[in-house]
């Protein structure tokens, strides 16, 4: 059974870059599937932020494409989000998710780990 | 702002039938995805494709489209069933893109 992990800093610096990374257990990320971020603020909905495949291969959320960063390691089966030029508005849970290739949805997610910008 | 367009929120009375709805354009051409969140926790795949649910979902979960307009119907919900419902497609560029939620009370 596949779980992911994220991990990284639960607080960052306004202008500064946010840092996270998913672990995969359980499968390798180099199966046939995309591997996402999503966020979500405190009250809010949920927003895509991109995704990656174990080639290198991603696709960004294009109001974040400037700012974002994914990339995978498949030697330690994980893959990273950076988000530079934070903001308060980039306070968040940020979750780690699977989209499993056939069904094209987010068919596993990580538990969500809460990022603050602050000073 | 989102281009999936849901209600902020729904009731239903415990045992009868309800649909969430997602609008958009883009569903014209992309299937829906919908997703389940409770308050503390991350979000549960329950329905995806035409009308497929991942194993574990009950089967009072069911999964529509019609033209721009993608529903997910829970006939008999329980009260375990209030929650959060999000839709995901694609926008009209293709970018993966979210539904502004749901939030749905069994009364």
């Amino acid at each position: 059974q596949v779980q992911l992990q994220e991990s990284g800093p639960g607080l960052a610096k306004p202008s500064g870059t946010l840092s996270l990374t998913c672990a995969v257990s359980g499968g390798s990320i180099s199966s046939s599937n995309w591997w996402s971020w999503v966020r979500q603020p405190p009250g809010k909905g949920l927003e895509w932020i991109g995704e990656i495949y174990h080639s290198g291969s991603t696709n960004y959320n294009p109001s974040l494409k400037s700012r974002v960063t994914i990339s995978v390691d498949k030697s330690k089966n994980q893959f990273s989000l950076m988000l530079s030029s934070v903001t308060a508005a980039d306070t968040a849970v940020y979750y780690c998710a699977r989209i499993e290739r056939t069904a094209n949805a987010f068919d596993i997610w990580g538990q969500g780990t809460m990022v603050t910008v602050s000073s | 702002s989102s281009e999936l367009t849901q209600d902020p929120a729904v009731s239903v009375a415990l045992g009868q039938t309800v649909r969430i709805t997602c609008q958009g354009d883009s569903l014209r051409s992309y299937d829906a995805s919908w997703y389940q969140q409770k308050p503390g926790q991350a979000p549960v795949l329950v329905i995806y494709g035409k009308n497929n649910r991942p194993s574990g979902i009950p089967d009072r979960f069911s999964g529509s489209s019609s033209g721009n307009t993608a529903s997910l119907t829970i006939t008999g919900p329980q009260a375990e069933d209030e929650a959060d419902y999000y839709c995901h497609s694609r926008d009209s560029s293709g970018n993966r893109v979210f539904g502004g939620g749901t939030k749905l009370t069994v009364l």
